[in-house]
């Protein structure tokens, strides 16, 4: 069965640093987007992805965050310089009908 | 108000048991409504989907929307010890396309064998 996919599994960074998750979705699918889910918080929206263009993004995709198509797979998600509440789950799902979700990198800024 | 309200819980039920899951909404835009099982810090898992109001039912579970009181529900029959996770409910305006979903915060539901 065809599943979205993502690395790394766990990321562990300093403050200030970059940070690249990625994601392959699923392959004949044609929306992406990037969730975030801090811990003991709901799943948050942080950004929808077609045709190489964001469609929608939530008031927590500042300037610090970029979404990126490289290639025909993969599908990522990058925090220029990350804070300390930066810390989380962050999901990648893609979308024919329904959506469905990645395993998730779990982002861990010191 | 909260776009979407879940009671986190936790809950704790006896295996065999029917289990009541419930969220609510404010906003009437939502059409679409989904229930995620979650296992621990894994992703989301798309376990049903139902559009506007109704019942839906595959095997054990069964989804409900009732729009004129902005309510959805989900009951397991007979729950098992692997039906233990946190289950979250999710909401959008339309199906598909680039529409974000709304979640709830997430039930986390044990069963005991």
């Amino acid at each position: 069965e065809p599943e979205v996919t993502q690395t790394p599994s766990h990321q562990v960074t300093q403050m200030g640093q970059e940070v690249i998750l990625r994601c392959v979705p699923i392959s004949n699918h044609l929306y992406f987007y990037w969730y975030r889910q801090i811990l003991g918080q709901k799943v948050e929206f942080l950004v929808s992805f077609y045709n190489n263009e964001i469609s929608e993004k939530s008031e927590i995709f500042d300037d610090q965050f970029s979404v990126e198509r490289p290639d025909g797979s993969n599908f990522t998600l990058k925090i220029r310089s990350t804070k300390l509440e930066d810390s989380a789950m962050y999901f990648c799902a893609s979308n024919y009908n329904e959506q469905f979700f990645g395993p998730g990198t779990r982002l861990t800024v010191l | 108000q909260k776009e979407v309200e879940q009671d986190p819980g936790p809950l704790s039920v006896p295996e065999g048991a029917i289990v009541s899951l419930n969220c609510t909404y404010s906003n009437s835009a939502f059409q679409y409504f989904m229930w995620y099982r979650q296992y621990s810090r894994k992703g989301p898992e798309l376990l049903m989907y139902t559009y506007s109001s109704g019942n839906k039912e595959d095997g054990r579970f069964t989804a409900q929307v009732d729009k004129s009181s902005k309510y959805i529900s989900l009951f397991i029959r007979d729950s098992q010890p692997s039906d233990s996770a946190t289950y979250l409910c999710a909401m959008s305006k339309t199906q598909g396309g680039s529409e974000k979903l709304v979640f709830g915060k997430g039930m986390k539901l044990t069963v005991n064998p």
